[in-house]
C-alpha cells in the first residue's frame, strides 16, 4: 500500500515560535496533499488542500498567514505553524493522493503539537 | 451542504459478537465512499473504497456495503485487536467529507 510519512511525530515549542511539519509520500507521487487538524475524540477537520506547484486552498476559517503550506514537489508538503500559541496545540495529520479524481487518500501518522 | 453521519458513536462488543456500523450521507453526486480505521494517536488507515450502490468489499473480518443513502461496515466475529475508531468519508468533486466516527471496543 501507499505510505505517507510525517516528521516530527511530536513537537513541543514555546509560544511565539514557528514549527514546521513535513509530509512525504514515500512510494508514490502525490499530486494532491491535504492537511487536517484533529481535536480529541473528534473527527478530521480539513485545513487546506494543496496541489503540487500551486498555492494551497484554505478552508473557511483557517488563517493562511498562520498556517503556511508549501507543496514544492510531488513527494513533499510542509505545514508551518507561525507564531504558535497554546490554542494551536493539536494533532495535525497530512494525507496524499495520486490525482484529482476519486483516488484514495493515504494518511500520515500525524504530528502532535504542544505549545507551551 | 454535504453531510456524513455515523452511528452509533460508540459500540462495545464481546469478542465474537458480530455487528454493523452505519454511515449515512447526504451529498450531491457521490463519487466515492471510503472507510478508514484510526487507532489512538495515529493517522487513519485505509480500509475500503466503494464507488456505486450495490458494491461490496471484504477484508478479513470486515465487509463494507453501499446503498444510495448509506454504507455499512459489518464486523464478523470481532477480536480485541479490532478495537479502534472507524471513519467513513464521502468524496464529491475532489474533496472528502468525514463523519465523526464510531469507536469500537471489543472485550475479550
Amino acid at each position: 500500500g501507499a505510505v505517507v510519512s510525517q516528521h516530527p511525530s511530536r513537537v513541543i515549542c514555546k509560544s511565539g515560535t514557528s514549527v514546521k511539519i513535513e509530509c512525504r509520500s514515500l512510494d508514490f507521487q502525490a499530486t494532491t496533499m491535504f492537511w487536517y487538524r484533529q481535536f480529541p475524540k473528534k473527527s478530521l477537520m480539513l485545513m487546506a488542500t494543496s496541489n503540487e506547484g500551486s498555492k494551497a486552498t484554505y478552508e473557511q476559517g483557517v488563517e493562511k498567514d498562520k498556517f503556511l503550506i508549501n507543496h514544492a514537489s510531488l513527494t513533499l508538503s510542509t505545514l508551518t505553524v507561525t507564531s504558535a500559541h497554546p490554542e494551536d496545540s493539536s494533532f495535525y495529520i497530512c494525507s496524499a493522493r495520486t490525482g484529482t479524481g476519486v483516488e484514495t487518500q493515504y494518511f500520515g501518522p500525524g504530528t502532535r503539537l504542544l505549545v507551551l | 451542504e454535504d453531510q456524513v453521519t455515523q452511528s452509533p458513536e460508540a459500540l462495545r462488543l464481546q469478542e465474537g459478537e458480530s455487528s454493523s456500523l452505519n454511515c449515512s450521507y447526504t451529498v450531491s453526486g457521490l463519487r466515492g465512499l471510503f472507510w478508514y480505521r484510526q487507532d489512538p494517536g495515529k493517522g487513519p488507515e485505509f480500509l475500503f473504497t466503494l464507488y456505486s450502490a450495490g458494491e461490496e468489499k471484504e477484508k478479513e473480518r470486515l465487509k463494507a456495503t453501499l446503498t444510495k443513502k448509506e454504507s455499512f461496515l459489518h464486523i464478523t466475529a470481532p477480536k480485541p485487536e479490532d478495537s479502534a475508531t472507524y471513519l467513513c468519508a464521502v468524496q464529491v468533486f475532489g474533496k472528502s467529507t468525514f463523519g465523526d466516527g464510531t469507536t469500537l471496543t471489543v472485550k475479550p
